[in-house]
Order: structure tokens, then C-alpha cells, then sequence
């Protein structure tokens, strides 16, 4: 069975400075990547997503990831964070099976952004 | 389009209690899935339910149960409530051939006293 390991529960860092969130999951012939965010009192929001085509994805507020398939990873990086960045987030991945697809999330990065 | 809804927002009940959540997906969305998130647990899968039938189950007691309405809205029902059940619930609708990309609600905070 697919598993996701978030491999920091808590990552400090000052505004400004770049961050990367590690994600690596179990090994599948066909695999389907996203990283989500869960601001405070919130429910989780898509950041972005790998589905196919290329590796490097992008998401709209400056975030991106990198679909490594030889190392199982998924990282998430940013290069100048700011204190609104300040969330957990969650990585993903989507499984098909046999009774369609089945998502499993990691457990979550807490992101502390400091002034 | 309308996001994902779930009522009620904030619930307290008392050990022994049975409660109903509810949740509305996005226009169109046919799947409907819904997560426990504790602390100490993280996000931990409940349910999906797809054309009103489940279609995957995570590992909860049969004191959780749900259903699906032929309009997709859904129902989660937990029973004989105890304190462990305290959580946010998390309902998130997808569409198919998205891959499960996951649309979430707002949650409902249960508290169990």
C-alpha cells in the first residue's frame, strides 16, 4: 500500500528566507503528487499538483515542487518566505485502485514563519 | 462556483451522544470523502462515497457511518459518542477523472464533553 513520509513535523525559519518541506512516498508504477495547506481554523486548500509531463510544477503565490521519480520525493520549496506563509502543509499522494482512487496524506509540516 | 459546505461549523455534545454532519460538495462533484484530523493523529481517512454507494472505507469503528444523497450531498453519523471522538471533520469533494484532486470544507470542530 502507497504511504507519504513528511520527513519535519515543525520547520522554523525567518521571512525571507528560502524553505524546502520534504515529501517522499512508497514506490508505484502510477503515481499522482500534491501538496495542500491548512491555514489556522481552516480546511485544506490545493497548492499544487504533479499529475504527468514536466517535473518541476509551480504554484501561483511563489511556492514549487519537484516530481523526483529515482528518489521517491516530492519536496516542496520556496525561495523567500513570508510570515503569511505561516501553515501546515500536507503532502499527498492519489492511488488507483480498485475502488478508484484512493488519497494518502503524510502528516503534515508545520511551517512557523518568524519576523 | 460554490465551495465546499459544512454544517454545522462548531458542535458540543456529551459522552454517549449521536451526531449528524453534514456536508455539500461543489456543484458536480460526485465523490465525497471525509477525514478525521486530531493532533495527535493527523488527517485519517473515514469514508468516500461515490453515486451514493462507499466506495473506500479507512479503519474507524462501526460507530462512524455516512451516506450519500442522489444530489451528492452527504451525512456523516457517529454514535455512542466518546471523548476521543473530539476532532475536525473534514468533508472534500472531487470530480472524476481528476485524479482525486480533493476539494476541501471549512471542517466541523466536534468537541465531546
Amino acid at each position: 500500500a502507497q504511504s507519504v513520509t513528511q520527513l519535519d513535523s515543525q520547520v522554523p525559519v525567518f521571512e525571507e528566507a528560502p524553505v524546502e518541506l520534504r515529501c517522499n512516498y512508497s514506490s508505484s508504477v502510477s503515481v499522482y503528487l500534491f501538496w495542500y495547506v491548512q491555514y489556522p481554523n481552516q480546511g485544506l486548500q490545493l497548492l499544487l499538483k504533479y499529475l504527468s509531463g514536466s517535473t518541476l510544477v509551480e504554484s501561483i503565490n511563489g511556492f514549487e515542487a519537484e516530481f523526483n521519480k529515482s528518489q521517491t520525493s516530492f519536496h516542496l520549496r520556496k525561495p523567500s518566505v513570508h510570515i503569511s506563509d505561516t501553515a501546515e502543509y500536507f503532502c499527498a499522494v492519489s492511488d488507483p485502485g480498485t475502488g478508484g482512487f484512493k488519497t494518502i496524506f503524510g502528516a503534515g509540516t508545520r511551517l512557523f514563519v518568524k519576523a | 462556483k460554490a465551495g465546499v459546505t459544512q454544517t454545522p461549523r462548531y458542535l458540543i455534545k456529551t459522552r454517549g451522544q449521536q451526531v449528524t454532519l453534514s456536508c455539500s460538495p461543489i456543484s458536480g462533484h460526485r465523490s465525497v470523502s471525509w477525514y478525521q484530523q486530531t493532533p495527535g493523529q493527523g488527517l485519517q481517512f473515514l469514508f468516500e462515497y461515490f453515486s451514493e454507494t462507499q466506495r473506500n472505507k479507512g479503519n474507524f469503528p462501526g460507530r462512524f457511518s455516512g451516506r450519500q444523497f442522489s444530489n451528492s450531498r452527504s451525512e456523516m453519523n457517529v454514535s455512542t459518542l466518546e471523548l476521543g471522538d473530539s476532532a475536525l471533520y473534514l468533508c472534500a469533494s472531487s470530480l472524476p477523472g481528476s485524479y482525486n484532486e480533493q476539494f476541501f470544507g471549512p471542517g466541523t470542530r466536534l468537541t465531546v464533553l
